[in-house]
């Protein structure tokens, strides 16, 4: 198993442009996350899904932020547009069942907004 | 969820027992504790869950007293690489759970 994979693993932009993070479940599990990291904020939950349907979004900072799941390999968290207060590591993880069932994370993206 | 609180950070040296603590009087019923480790430039990684009582595995232990509002994560005779951040999580099996972490322990071992 190829564990979480996420794409870029860096991504340097400028103001007001858009940035779309891609992320790759492990296959069959049933939750995926997007988590935002900074030195200020910890970890925050920004959104998860589970069967590919959001279930809660509460997490997401701004209308600039969306995130989708068009299937039960893929989800996309896009910043349109992009402000340098966005710059962060974004990891998503995956989990097989809700709850405490364990979480794996992806390496991350780490996003620079200039 | 249950709020879960932990120390900021801890020193240890090599090869010393470390023990991290982290408090959840909330705790439900049907809650368990996991503890996650993480490396700079990298996620979260699952190291152990329990629900009562002792659980061990090949990294660490997991000490739950009877009364489960606290739990206590123990690395035994720690290395260099064990400088990590350590969280503690509280969540059940059931229903759509918002996992939130908390700040964590930031964990530095010494030479």
């Amino acid at each position: 198993d190829a564990g979480v994979i996420q794409s870029p693993r860096h991504e340097v932009t400028e103001m007001g442009q858009e940035v779309t993070l891609r992320c790759k479940p492990i296959s069959g599990h049933d939750y995926l996350f997007w988590y935002r990291q900074t030195m200020m904020r910890g970890l925050e939950l920004l959104i998860y899904f589970n069967n590919n349907v959001p279930i809660d979004d509460s997490g997401m900072p701004e209308d600039r932020f969306s995130a989708k799941m068009p299937n039960a390999s893929f989800s996309t968290l896009k910043i349109q547009p992009s402000e340098p207060r966005d710059s962060a590591v974004y990891f998503c993880a995956s989990s097989l069942e809700t709850g405490a069932s364990p979480l794996h994370f992806g390496n991350g993206t780490r996003l620079t907004v200039t | 969820l249950a709020k879960t609180t932990q120390p900021i950070s801890m020193d240890s040296y090599e090869g010393q027992e470390v023990n991290i603590t982290c408090s959840h009087n909330n705790i439900a019923t049907n809650d368990y504790i996991t503890w996650y480790q993480q490396f700079p430039s990298q996620g979260p990684r699952f190291i152990i869950q329990g629900y009562k009582t002792k659980v061990t595995n090949e990294v660490a232990s997991l000490f739950i007293p009877a009364d489960r509002k606290s739990s206590t994560l123990s690395l035994p005779r720690v290395s260099l690489s064990d400088t990590a951040v350590y969280y503690c999580l509280v969540a059940a099996y059931t229903g759509f759970q918002k996992l939130v972490f908390g700040t964590g322990t930031r964990l530095l071992v010494s030479p």
